[in-house]
């Protein structure tokens, strides 16, 4: 009964490809969030989405597009992957935006 | 300049000693203090959220607020080996008709046994 899952948690693939990373969660949660962590493990928040309305757009390259077919999930589809956007990639949610978050447990993402 | 500063370490101490975690911040408008525990290859997760200046306890936990100096601790009382994890500041800013979490860089911290 996992709270915030993610598939898959290791993605290992070549330049220039396309990828998705999917994210739910059970908790009956409205918000949910997209993070990139550096090997620096700095948390660096890319989107979030409450009730799956847009709410937070950082400045992400456009070839990544968030999607959420209902609130208890939130996909990251990435066009032409590059070398810097080898990461890991965490889902979070929460009740409402300033509430606390749970996150998933990653997906670790490879980029040769 | 960054809105919350955070030493990222790493940060040594024996066994049983008692850590002090710190991060400051520069927007008076933070709300909302919060400190997130990270163990390796895992997502961080909640351990204090705090909403005022002063003090706030949960077992060998102490989180700490001074809105005046724009200044939040964490104490760690009878460190354990099992404390050992990245440690992460987080707080809340209005943006738009939302909050946001702004993070800090995260204290590697290590017990030594």
């Amino acid at each position: 009964d996992t709270a915030v899952s993610q598939t898959p948690k290791y993605l290992v693939t070549q330049m220039g490809n396309d990828k998705s990373i999917k994210c739910e969660q059970n908790l009956g949660h409205d918000t949910m969030y997209w993070y990139k962590q550096d090997s620096k493990k700095f948390l660096k928040i890319m989107f979030s989405y409450n009730n799956k309305e847009l709410i937070i757009n950082e400045t992400v390259p456009n070839r990544f597009s968030p999607k959420s077919p209902d609130k208890a999930h939130l996909n990251l589809h990435i066009n032409s992957l590059e070398l810097g956007d080898s990461a890991v990639y965490f889902c979070a949610s929460s009740f409402s935006s300033y509430n606390e978050q749970f996150f998933g447990p990653g997906t670790r993402l490879t980029v040769l | 300049q960054k809105e919350v500063e955070q030493d990222p370490g790493p940060l040594s101490v024996p066994e049983g000693a008692i850590v002090s975690l710190n991060c400051t911040y520069s927007n008076s408008a933070f709300q909302y203090f919060m400190w997130y525990r990270q163990y390796s290859r895992k997502g961080p997760e909640l351990l204090m959220y705090t909403y005022s200046s002063g003090n706030k306890e949960d077992g060998r936990f102490t989180a700490q607020v001074d809105k005046s100096s724009k200044y939040i601790s964490l104490f760690i009382r009878d460190s354990q080996p099992s404390d050992s994890a990245t440690y992460l500041c987080a707080m809340t800013a209005v943006r738009g008709s939302n909050y946001q979490l702004i993070w800090g860089a995260g204290t590697k911290l290590i017990i030594k046994p």
